[in-house]
């Protein structure tokens, strides 16, 4: 399958800084790709649909000046944590699409904010 | 509206035995795609399979099975001979075919298997 990868695997940070989250498709090209939020045993939560060459598309609730999106090209997005407070602690996940409609998904960045 | 219900929160069961995730769908479209995801506890989701909904055919893998029925909305997930391995969170999704939109995910499965 396609394989997709994310960087870094996990950050600790101090509260009021940022944090860039990378997601690279490496074997293929991605016109879209997805950020989830994913709280411990619970589901994924779609935070944001990000598309290559455009804005991206939040889901109700996200702040977009708090996780600011940019899919500069067919193989990079970005999730840049902006101000970042405790309660942004979390895991992020990636994922992106193929042309097939099957996302694949990032191995995930879990970020500790201090 | 669309929709995914695993209603099966947390399943525990001993190594060899035979094990079935349960998973059914709400969808008004005539064509979508179902897939199960699995999430080890290195948090990693690994694609499993996707179903078109125009392919009710079973399919096996392995130990891996899957159970499509349309009649019934569900495309149920089977483990022959669990191993330790298998232990993982488990998802079912559905998308509308062609939708430049999100996956709808279940709620997960946990599956715990004891040596």
């Amino acid at each position: 399958g396609a394989v997709v990868s994310q960087h870094p695997s996990r950050v600790i940070c101090k509260s009021g800084t940022s944090v860039k989250i990378e997601c690279r498709s490496l074997d293929f090209q991605a016109t879209t790709m997805f950020w989830y939020r994913q709280f411990p045993k619970k589901s994924l939560m779609l935070m944001a649909t990000s598309n290559e060459g455009s804005k991206a598309t939040y889901e109700q609730g996200v702040e977009k000046d708090k996780f600011l999106i940019n899919h500069a090209s067919l193989t990079l997005s970005t999730l840049t944590v902006t101000s970042a407070h405790p309660e942004d602690s979390s895991f992020y996940i990636c994922s992106a699409r193929t042309g097939t409609d099957t996302q694949y998904f990032g191995p995930g960045t879990r970020l500790t904010v201090l | 509206a669309q929709k995914v219900t695993q209603a099966q929160t947390e399943i525990s069961v001993v190594e060899k035995e035979d094990v079935t995730l349960d998973c059914v769908y709400e969808t008004r479209d005539t064509t979508y795609y179902l897939f199960w995801y699995k999430q080890p506890p290195s948090g990693e989701l690994v694609f499993l399979i996707r179903r078109n909904s125009f392919d009710e055919q079973n399919e096996i893998s392995g130990r891996y099975s899957w159970n499509f029925q349309k009649s019934t909305s569900s495309f149920n997930f089977t483990i022959t001979a669990s191993q330790v391995v298998d232990s993982a969170v488990y998802f079912c999704a559905l998308i509308r075919r062609g939708s430049q939109g999100n996956l709808i995910f279940g709620k997960g499965t946990k599956l715990s298997v004891k040596p």
